[in-house]
């Protein structure tokens, strides 16, 4: 069954620093997405992209958060300066078409971020 | 603010036992609803989608929507251990192309 894929599993990076977490969706798929999870805490929805534009972005995407498809496959989002409270599990999703079609949403393993 | 509300729980079953998961949510004019396992470390796994009123049933899981009373469920028969996990329930945001998630209810099956 065609997954979604993420890399790295695990990210530590020093605060301040540059962070990009990749993303490979299902390649049908023509919906994108980025959610966080805080240990212990619910998920939460970052970003929705489509046709190489932002659809969606909650406000915790901030200024410090970009998404980028740099290429036919890979999804990307930038973290440019991060912080202590940008450690979380950050999940990639992705669906066929737009989530209001009833398709579900599929989602990568996630990258562990750590910031010390 | 839209809002997804389930109990934390733990929620401690049986082996064999039915478990039943409740969720509700804010937004009246939501139309699909989703339950998510997770495991401890995990993503969030997709085990059921529902979208009209009344029972889906999958395999061991069953799905229970009410639209009017904005509630939707999740029943697991024959309870297994590898069913102790996290159940997240969701619900598509019908202004916004995202999911908001409940805070999951931790399901523990005791042999």
């Amino acid at each position: 069954e065609p997954e979604v894929t993420q890399t790295p599993s695990h990210q530590v990076t020093q605060m301040g620093q540059e962070v990009i977490l990749r993303c490979v969706p299902i390649s049908n798929h023509l919906y994108f997405y980025w959610y966080r999870q805080i240990l212990g805490q619910k998920v939460e929805f970052l970003v929705s992209f489509y046709n190489n534009e932002i659809s969606e972005k909650s406000e915790i995407f901030d200024d410090q958060f970009s998404v980028e498809r740099p290429d036919g496959s890979n999804f990307t989002l930038k973290i440019r300066s991060t912080k202590l409270e940008d450690s979380a599990m950050y999940f990639c999703a992705s669906s066929e078409t737009e989530p209001y079609s009833n398709q579900p949403q599929h989602f990568g393993d996630g990258t562990r971020l750590s910031i010390l | 603010q839209k809002e997804v509300e389930q109990n934390s729980g733990p929620l401690s079953v049986p082996e064999g036992a039915i478990a039943s998961l409740n969720c509700t949510y804010s937004d009246r004019v939501s139309q699909s609803f989703f339950w998510y396992r997770q495991y401890s470390g995990k993503s969030p796994e997709l085990i059921m989608s529902i979208y009209s009123n009344g029972d889906k049933e999958d395999g061991r899981f069953t799905a229970q929507l009410n639209k009017a009373s904005q509630y939707v469920s999740l029943l697991i028969r024959d309870s297994q251990p590898s069913d102790s996990a996290t159940y997240l329930c969701a619900v598509i945001d019908s202004s916004a192309s995202k999911i908001i998630f409940g805070s999951g209810t931790r399901l523990s099956i005791r042999p």
